[in-house]
């Protein structure tokens, strides 16, 4: 299927354990991001990826690692997940240098740690 | 620290009312804004954006304004409908290039039937 795709929808993991939330863009687009939604914050950046192999830290890195080997692919991995991942996480794509034509947003996963 | 603020969690209008949503930043380097519109249990949807040259663009029932003096942008839908319910976030980058952008806090828009 064309556009980007998030896996999985849903996850439920304990604390302590390592999770990896997956993200597939179909485009080729140089730029792709994960940013969290929490109530009460909106979308905070992660990290962001301008190309295969260049990554880097956004506005809350911590606890959380990216690698980018394909330009496709662009897994977000919590190393020992804590209560306070508890969030939606949403991966987004851009083929733009620029911002102008915004991003492309997959549908989420919804992360619960407990 | 929120360099992109909107105050207002939530707003209901009347159908066939203008609804105006209201962002703040504090960030004097920002010079590109942007709209994203979110249905529940989807990801945010580009809907308009505004360079920093400007202060006002339009798109059919939906305009954005902005007032760099003021840090203050604001997205104007006339007339609003039913569909147009969902969490509005407004959003800005720095320089051009600067692909990162910055989100507020959303604000959940009603349309009363």
């Amino acid at each position: 299927d064309a556009g980007i795709t998030q896996s999985p929808r849903y996850k439920i993991t304990e604390t302590g354990r390592q999770v990896t939330l997956m993200c597939h863009q179909t485009w080729s687009h140089s730029y792709m991001f994960w940013y969290r939604q929490d109530l009460g914050h909106g979308l905070r950046l992660i990290y962001y990826s301008a190309a295969a192999d260049i990554t880097d830290k956004g506005e809350v890195p911590d606890g959380y690692v990216v690698s980018r080997s394909k330009t496709e692919n662009f897994p977000l991995t919590l190393e020992s997940a804590t209560r306070s991942q508890t969030s939606v996480y949403f991966c987004a794509s851009s083929g733009s240098r620029t911002t102008n034509y915004g991003y492309t947003f997959g549908s989420g996963t919804r992360l619960t740690v407990v | 620290d929120q360099q992109v603020k909107q105050n207002s969690p939530s707003l209901s209008v009347q159908e066939g009312r203008i609804s105006i949503l209201n962002c703040d930043y504090t960030n004097s380097m920002f010079d590109y804004f942007l709209w994203y519109k979110k249905y529940p249990a989807e990801g945010p949807t580009f809907l308009i954006s505004i360079s920093s040259i400007k202060d006002k663009n339009e798109d059919g029932r939906f305009t954005v304004f902005l007032n760099k003096s003021a840090k203050h942008l604001s997205l104007h839908i006339v007339p609003s409908q039913p569909g147009d319910s969902a969490v509005y976030f407004c959003a800005a980058s720095g320089t051009q290039g600067a692909q990162k952008l910055v989100f507020g806090q959303g604000t959940r828009l009603t349309i009363n039937p």
